[in-house]
């Protein structure tokens, strides 16, 4: 079964700094990548994902996230971050499969704060 | 298309008593999936609906939850004789196959048993 692994509980982050959360998954197959926000007491809003092709892949909001093969990584990073960009951030993993259930695996989040 | 609709927003619930969530996906969406997310924790998946037919359910859905999409539109999760471990954010979402997981999700229903 695949995991996700989103090391940092919480990361703090002075307004204007750049940005780089990290996750780590486990598949045996080529995975589908995703990065979502959550903001407080909301649903969840795609930032971007990765399917295949170039790994480095944009997504809204100014972000942007590198999937790395070797390293099993797909962190998400955005290089100067704005206090609206505090929320809660997730990264998921889907199976790279035709048929069947396919439902995201979530990692526990990442809690973005940011620091004026 | 307004996205993904859930309703209520919030429901307070003694135990015991039996609840029912409604979500509305994107019209065109023929795939719906129900999560749910505890403090602290990312979504689990609980279920996944292909039009009308509920083809996979998580070990997480207990007996006391079912959940039903009838004629393939919207879809209902119902949990009988709640529990406080019940108390959750449960999050609906819809896809497109042919959008390439393009999950979107809606604003999710704040389940609270006391």
């Amino acid at each position: 079964a695949q995991s996700v692994t989103q090391p940092d509980i919480h990361i703090t982050v002075s307004e204007g700094a750049s940005l780089e959360l990290r996750c780590n998954y486990s598949y045996g197959a080529t995975p589908y990548l995703f990065w979502y926000v959550q903001s407080p007491g909301q649903g969840l809003q795609l930032l971007l994902k990765y399917f295949s092709g170039d790994t480095l892949v944009q997504g809204i909001k100014g972000f942007e996230a590198e999937f790395k093969r070797s390293q099993s990584s797909f962190n998400l990073r955005k290089p100067s971050v704005h206090w609206s960009d505090a929320a809660e951030y997730f990264c998921a993993v889907a199976p790279y499969s035709g048929g069947g259930a396919d439902g995201l695996t979530f990692g526990k989040g990442t809690h973005l704060i940011i620091q004026p | 298309d307004t996205g993904v609709s859930q309703d209520p927003r919030h429901k307070i619930t003694k135990r015991g008593q039996n609840v029912t969530f409604r979500c509305d996906p994107i019209s065109e969406h023929n795939r719906l999936y129900w999560y749910r997310q505890t403090l602290g924790q990312g979504p689990e998946f609980l279920t996944y609906f292909q039009n009308e037919a509920q083809l996979e359910k998580s070990r997480l859905l207990s007996d006391r939850f079912s959940a039903e999409r009838p004629k393939g539109s919207f879809s209902t999760l119902e949990i009988q004789r709640t529990e406080q471990g019940d108390s959750a954010m449960y999050l609906c979402a819809s896809s497109n196959r042919q959008g390439n997981y393009g999950y979107t999700f809606g604003s999710g229903t704040r389940l609270t048993v006391v």
